[in-house]
């Protein structure tokens, strides 16, 4: 078992859905948990960034920690095709070095 | 612009040559990340740096791979005899704590 498990997808939804994501994780060490989203052949861009548990807002964007449940979401308002990419979940432990581990990715296609 | 930047973007080259990667992180950073990634995987950590000191680097792939940091700014990852299981997308990311922020990627094909 990996130490995060996300679904790869595809996720296909229509203009204007909202969009769940989710990851899994088994370590109970993961105190920070990043969103990335990563468009084709780009490198990884931050989407959000939660430290322990609770939910985080920015603007269509919502990030949630269930660290009980080993469970994190990212959800997407109002999606728009510009939004589909793949979307990586990342978390990592306290300490010095703060090396993530990533899940492998959801693609989402949003279509028109 | 003042993001990650890497160099060169894309490298073709043929099984037994070296190759060497330059990644220029944020200039405020100081701890400067390697990553590869395959299709349809996640980044894989390879290795990281706080200034030029590399504190992890077990997780290079083999042998054949190292980096440098020499002065704590830009770094250096090369590949020695590369093979065509090094055909990858080859990441760099910097930062001050636990966001980081990646670089567009070196894509290497490996004929």
């Amino acid at each position: 078992q990996k130490e995060v498990e996300q679904d790869p997808g595809p996720l296909s939804v229509p203009e204007g859905a909202i969009v769940s994501l989710n990851c899994t994780y088994s370590n109970s060490a993961f105190q920070y948990f990043m969103w990335y989203r990563q468009y084709s052949r780009k490198g990884p861009e931050l989407l959000m960034y939660t430290y322990s548990s609770g939910n985080k807002e920015d603007g269509r964007f919502t990030a949630q920690v269930d660290k009980s449940s080993k469970y994190i979401s990212l959800f997407i308002r109002d999606s728009q095709p510009s939004d589909s990419a793949t979307y990586l979940c990342a978390m990592s432990s306290s300490g010095g070095s703060y090396i993530p581990t990533f899940g492998r990715g959801t693609s989402l296609i949003v279509h028109p | 612009d003042t993001g990650v930047s890497q160099d060169p973007r894309h490298k073709i080259t043929k099984r037994g040559q070296n190759v060497t990667f330059r990644c220029d992180p944020i200039s405020e950073h100081n701890r400067l990340y390697w990553y590869r990634q395959t299709l349809g995987q996640g980044p894989e950590f390879l290795t990281y740096f706080q200034n030029e000191a590399q504190l992890e680097k077990s997780r290079l792939l083999s042998d054949r791979f190292s980096a440098e940091r020499p002065k704590g700014s830009f770094s250096t990852l090369e590949i020695q005899r590369t093979e065509q299981g090094d055909s990858a997308m080859y990441l760099c990311a910097s930062s001050l704590d636990h966001t980081q922020y990646f670089g567009p990627g070196t894509r290497l094909t490996v004929l």
